[in-house]
């Protein structure tokens, strides 16, 4: 019953754009799309999230789709810190006080030198 | 069986004072998360536990933030001379192991610093 779905792997060359699809086709109206990304050992870093205009921030960019089935997580310009594990989770913008967070198998993205 | 509770539910404080916050995670469950949620954000993780090291305490905002964990199972996080910034929704978090996919999280304290 996973509400997103993620391709398990991914590379992408040094300095290059790396774009990671995520496909949620049972979003609902209230339901945020966020991208987390997990490096080895280490707790969830937040990336980024959006309800349905395209986001961007520091890190990332985010494209939604204009039915918000799909989105894809952009790096503009991939360096190796960015080899890790990233995760597309559907929520909702206040909902994870006495919840269950899925993470899900997530993209493992490695950067190619 | 049991989630996760915290304690406080609400907290309010003025500004420069210490607070403390409380978290009993599942039983059982060997990894331990603290995470803030300011209005309208996304959770910003603060510092996770497997058993009672921190492998990880890289989202510390400041020095004036430590966690402990003994015995296994409960949790504080601490902050010191709190500050308006420091108001959000404070969420912990345990899964079995570090590994694990899922997170079962706990109500949340609200902080407010005045």
């Amino acid at each position: 019953d996973a509400k997103t779905t993620q391709p398990p792997s991914m590379d992408c060359a040094e300095g290059r754009a790396a774009n990671l699809p995520c496909n949620h086709s049972t979003i609902s109206g209230n339901e945020y799309v966020y991208w987390y990304r997990q490096i080895h050992s280490q707790g969830p870093q937040y990336i980024i999230h959006g309800l349905k205009n395209n986001e961007t921030n520091e890190m990332a960019s985010l494209i939604i789709t204009e039915d918000r089935k799909s989105s894809t997580l952009i790096l503009p310009h991939a360096t190796l810190r960015d080899t890790a594990v990233y995760y597309c989770i559907v929520r909702g913008i206040s909902n994870f006080g006495n919840e269950k967070l899925t993470f899900g198998t997530g993209t493992r993205l490695t950067i190619i030198p | 069986g049991a989630g996760v509770s915290q304690s406080p539910s609400n907290k309010v404080t003025e500004k420069g004072k210490d607070v403390e916050l409380r978290c009993d995670p599942i039983s059982g469950h060997t990894a331990l998360y603290w995470y803030r949620q300011s209005l309208g954000q996304g959770l910003e993780f603060l510092i996770y536990f497997q058993g009672n090291s921190a492998p990880d305490k890289s989202g510390l905002p400041s020095d004036r933030f430590s966690a402990e964990r003994t015995g296994g199972s409960v949790s504080t996080l601490t902050i010191q001379r709190t500050q308006q910034e420091d108001s959000a929704v404070y969420l912990c978090a345990s899964s079995p192991d570090w590994t694990s996919y899922e997170q079962y999280f706990g109500p949340g304290t609200r902080l407010t610093v005045t």
